[in-house]
């Protein structure tokens, strides 16, 4: 079973903060890493799927970078607002039918 | 999302009944998965289906058994339900030739109960 971590669990931000999450994963049989944006009493939403070294991927105000090498992404998000508040997943995907293995995710929340 | 559906989206049932929930796709996607998610273990891969009649066991496949007779029917069958299968199930599906860029499409999660 693939290792997939994610960190920090939570994290609470006021309005404007920029923050930056990690996923880390083993660097070995890497195929492709997905992030996925998962609102509360919603079905996760695509965000990002990255697979080559070095990749960045820029989606307004959210962006991620990808290292393959050492095993992590980071994904950032510039000037928090109140709906950036979701819990974000990432998941690494293998080669047989493009199964996903998923993070516990980072619950993010922006207040006021 | 428009091009998944499951149901049913809320069901309660007695330990030791067989459940089957449906995933219903219009996308003509070859890949489809059920996933379960659990506070503190995120999304955990039940079962998938790499096309019709083609199915395989993910890492929390015990007690669970799947169909798929037609490209865009996915059914998840609990054999015997117990308490530890109360979760939200999701189905999600991904085709080989676009998932490398747009990833999964999720369905809208069935919550199930076992008393």
């Amino acid at each position: 079973i693939l290792n997939v971590e994610q960190s920090p669990q939570s994290l609470h931000v006021q309005e404007g903060d920029s923050t930056n999450f990690t996923c880390s994963f083993p660097s070995s049989n890497f195929y492709a890493l997905h992030w996925y944006r998962w609102e509360t009493a919603k079905s996760p939403e695509a965000l990002f799927v990255m697979t080559l070294n070095g990749d960045e991927k820029k989606k307004g105000r959210i962006s991620a970078t990808l290292n393959t090498k050492e095993g992590y992404s980071y994904l950032y998000i510039k000037g928090s607002q109140p709906e950036d508040s979701a819990t974000y997943l990432c998941a690494l995907r293998t080669g047989t039918a493009s199964k996903l293995t998923f993070g516990t995710g980072t619950r993010l929340q922006v207040t006021l | 999302d428009a091009g998944i559906t499951q149901s049913p989206r809320h069901k309660v049932t007695e330990t030791g009944t067989p459940v089957t929930l449906r995933c219903h796709q219009t996308e003509n996607h070859r890949y489809m998965y059920w996933y379960r998610q659990d506070p503190g273990h995120g999304l955990r891969l039940i079962h998938y289906s790499y096309g019709v009649k083609d199915t395989d066991k993910g890492e929390v496949s015990d007690g669970y058994s799947v169909s798929r007779s037609k490209t865009e029917d996915f059914l998840l069958t609990l054999e015997s339900a117990t308490s530890s299968q109360t979760s939200v199930y999701f189905c999600a599906i991904s085709d080989p030739k676009t998932g490398s860029v747009y990833g999964y499409t999720f369905g809208s999660g069935t919550r199930l109960t076992v008393v």
